[in-house]
């Protein structure tokens, strides 16, 4: 039972443009979501989170959105850099705890030059 | 400070075969977790360590079993390897267990079973 999913496996995006990645959840003790990036033969790196008390979180050329009602998340990525080329994996889990965390399958995201 | 470290990054085994892996944590890290990743499945949790116990499991076969030292370092063993083993092996350490945005990860252990 996959409780967090993106069901996009790859997304290409033109460079300059926003670029846009999503993901779902079930598990409604869920209330902690992060978004990690992969480039390839490194580990994920953390980028951004957002807890449930918040809709949105900004860090500079990232922002995450939830939509708690619909169990959903989004990362907009503006500027899309050449460099943000990465493999993107959500992550939730509960915010208090030592709860695993749980991660979805991924998204390929290409940026073209 | 120094990053994440596993050993080795690529190998190669036969079916029935076992196999160990080791992870050293970030300096001052005391939780220590493993992921496997697989084309299609993400990364999936295995265990997790902290100071030396395990704190959390996932949901896999006890062929995958885990332990952690004294001085935080772990290591995971597979045991009577199977093709489906094959996949990438994530360490991550944090400082305070679980929590969220703290996670450093390692830049794995690619294991191959013919």
């Amino acid at each position: 039972d996959q409780q967090v999913k993106q069901n996009s496996p790859s997304l290409s995006v033109q460079e300059g443009r926003i670029s846009i990645l999503n993901c779902d959840y079930t598990n409604s003790m869920f209330d902690y979501f992060l978004w990690y990036k992969k480039y390839p033969a490194e580990g994920p790196t953390f980028l951004i989170s957002i807890s449930s008390i918040k809709d949105k979180n900004e860090d500079g050329r990232f922002t995450v959105f939830l939509n708690k009602s619909a169990k959903h998340l989004s990362l907009h990525i503006v500027p899309s850099q050449p460099g943000d080329s990465a493999v993107y994996f959500c992550a939730a889990g509960p915010y208090f705890g030592n709860e695993k965390l749980t991660f979805g399958t991924g998204t390929r995201l290409t940026i073209i030059p | 400070k120094a990053g994440v470290t596993q050993t080795p990054r690529y190998l190669i085994k036969t079916r029935g075969q076992q196999v160990t892996l080791s992870c050293s944590p970030i300096s001052g890290h005391r939780s220590v977790s493993w992921y496997q990743q697989t084309p299609g499945q993400g990364l999936q949790f295995l265990f997790e360590y902290f100071s030396e116990t395990q704190r959390n499991k996932g949901n896999f076969p006890g062929r995958f079993s885990g332990r952690q030292f004294s001085n935080s370092r772990s290591e995971m063993n597979v045991s009577t390897l199977e093709l489906g083993d094959s996949a990438l092996y994530l360490c991550a350490s944090s400082l305070k267990g679980l929590v969220y945005g703290e996670l450093f990860f390692g830049e794995g252990s690619r294991l191959t079973v013919l």
